[in-house]
């Protein structure tokens, strides 16, 4: 079946980068998502990444992706503390994009 | 704000009782989802409604009733529920366009807990 796996811990220290990997089954994946969710919040989308993109660039993050190998990846350039959070990759397992199924999220913990 | 409200924001409730998560988005979209996000593993996805209709059952407990009565509202009707349903479970709109979905935008979530 369909699977989206992350690595669980993320330690970086403020004003480097970070990097958080994802891997992914689902070769039919249109869309691939990067969600962001801080303490008692819901997910927030931080970007996404067509298929036949290999790269994407907003601000601060830049997404890699590579189709043949099935990896996903979210770069957040200099790190700030509150970029402390939970960030799940996602990828859409039917046509419509409607159904995401998830990672189970890294944690990216920040020091000052 | 996302423009995805959901409410309570947490529910403690008796595994006989009763109860009903609601979520209303004011984005126009017209497909909404719920999903269950439990400790220590990834969201799972429980149903899909696009245009109102449902599209997606993920193997859901009949314990869990999902129902759209328009494109902007979304409940989850609970009852004898068991403990180990406690999880936050959240709610999430997206536009469907061409056929094609690009992003769903999430609510805060309902925490609930089955005692």
């Amino acid at each position: 079946g369909e699977d989206v796996e992350q690595s669980l811990f993320l330690s970086v220290r403020e004003g480097d980068s970070s990097v958080i990997n994802c891997t992914y089954t689902d070769s039919s994946s249109t869309y691939l998502y990067w969600y962001k969710q801080e303490p008692g919040a819901g997910l927030q989308l931080l970007t996404y990444i067509f298929s036949n993109m290999d790269m994407k660039q907003d601000q601060r993050l830049t997404v890699l992706l590579n189709k043949k190998d099935k990896h996903l990846s979210l770069r957040i350039a200099d790190t700030q503390t509150g970029d402390s959070a939970i960030y799940f990759c996602a990828e859409s397992y039917n046509q419509a994009g409607t159904a995401l199924i998830f990672g189970k999220g890294t944690t990216l913990s920040v020091s000052s | 704000e996302t423009g995805v409200t959901q409410t309570p924001r947490h529910l403690v409730m008796g595994m006989t009782n009763k109860k009903s998560l609601k979520c209303e988005q004011h984005l126009g979209h017209n497909a909404m989802y719920w999903y269950k996000q439990s400790a220590k593993k990834p969201l799972e996805l429980m149903f899909v409604y696009n245009f109102k209709e449902q599209t997606e059952n993920n193997s859901v407990p009949s314990r869990f009733s999902p129902e759209c009565p328009n494109s902007s509202h979304l409940f989850l009707h609970l009852h004898t529920l068991q403990p180990e349903d406690s999880a936050l479970y959240l709610c999430a709109s997206s536009r469907l366009s061409g056929g094609r979905n690009t992003e769903a935008f999430f609510g805060q979530g309902t925490r609930l807990t089955v005692v």
